[in-house]
């Protein structure tokens, strides 16, 4: 089945101690992205990747890193995580072509992270 | 940075009425996607439409893009609990291809 799979689903934890969510997809695509997810603000982009070895900043990526080293990866680290972090995060993914319709997102089913 | 006001927010309604979405912006998109999200899971595409004026049913839900392709609406047609859900459009950016969300409308509808 054509999925995209987060891990873990829900975290709890605290102030400053790192963690990494985990995103693979098995569909082979190129573009990768993490969002969060806040009440009233819609879905936010934190950060993308077009390729291997290829990331950009989304709209809101303070406090956050990724990694593409392998095209089916993409993890979203926090290296020192703040209660403002906390949130729903969604991973997606797309196949990148030209022309109209394109970039349908795929996307994972969630990670809901709470930062004490 | 192009915006996508999505309106209502909230929506609580009882079985069987219709209802509207709207997705609105002052920038022109390549195209348009509707997704639905249901709780404890991600957006799932619902329909993407792409020429002004185009207009897409999908049983009882019917999709519009405008015309200056600037705004979006989503009409259910005698709504059902199974509608019951968060309903997010997205605009394609012209130049970049990026996805510009818009804040959500939460659909309830009451048995």
């Amino acid at each position: 089945e054509a999925q995209v799979t987060q891990n873990p689903r829900y975290l709890i934890t605290v102030t400053g101690k790192k963690l990494t969510v985990t995103c693979s997809q098995n569909m082979n695509h190129e573009y990768m992205s993490w969002y969060r997810q806040d009440p009233g603000l819609g879905l936010r982009q934190i950060y993308y990747s077009m390729n291997v070895e290829v990331t950009d900043k989304g709209d809101v990526p303070e406090g956050y890193k990724v990694s593409r080293k392998e095209k089916r990866n993409f993890p979203l680290i926090l290296e020192s995580p703040s209660p403002n972090q906390t949130s729903l995060y969604f991973c997606a993914s797309t196949r990148i072509h030209s022309g109209a319709g394109a970039n349908v997102l795929t996307f994972g089913a969630g990670s809901r992270l709470t930062v004490l | 940075t192009q915006l996508l006001e999505q309106s209502p927010q909230f929506l609580s309604i009882q079985e069987g009425e219709n209802l509207t979405v709207y997705c609105n912006s002052s920038s022109v998109f390549s195209s348009l996607q509707w997704y639905r999200q249901e709780p404890g899971e991600g957006p799932v595409l619902l329909v993407t439409v792409v020429t002004g004026g185009e207009v897409k049913k999908l049983k009882r839900l019917t999709f519009q893009f405008g015309d200056a392709r600037k705004d979006s609406s989503l009409h259910i047609t005698a709504a059902q609990p199974g509608d019951t859900g968060l309903y997010l459009c997205a605009g394609v950016q012209s130049n970049t291809g990026k996805l510009i969300f818009g804040q959500g409308t939460t659909l309830q509808v009451k048995p």
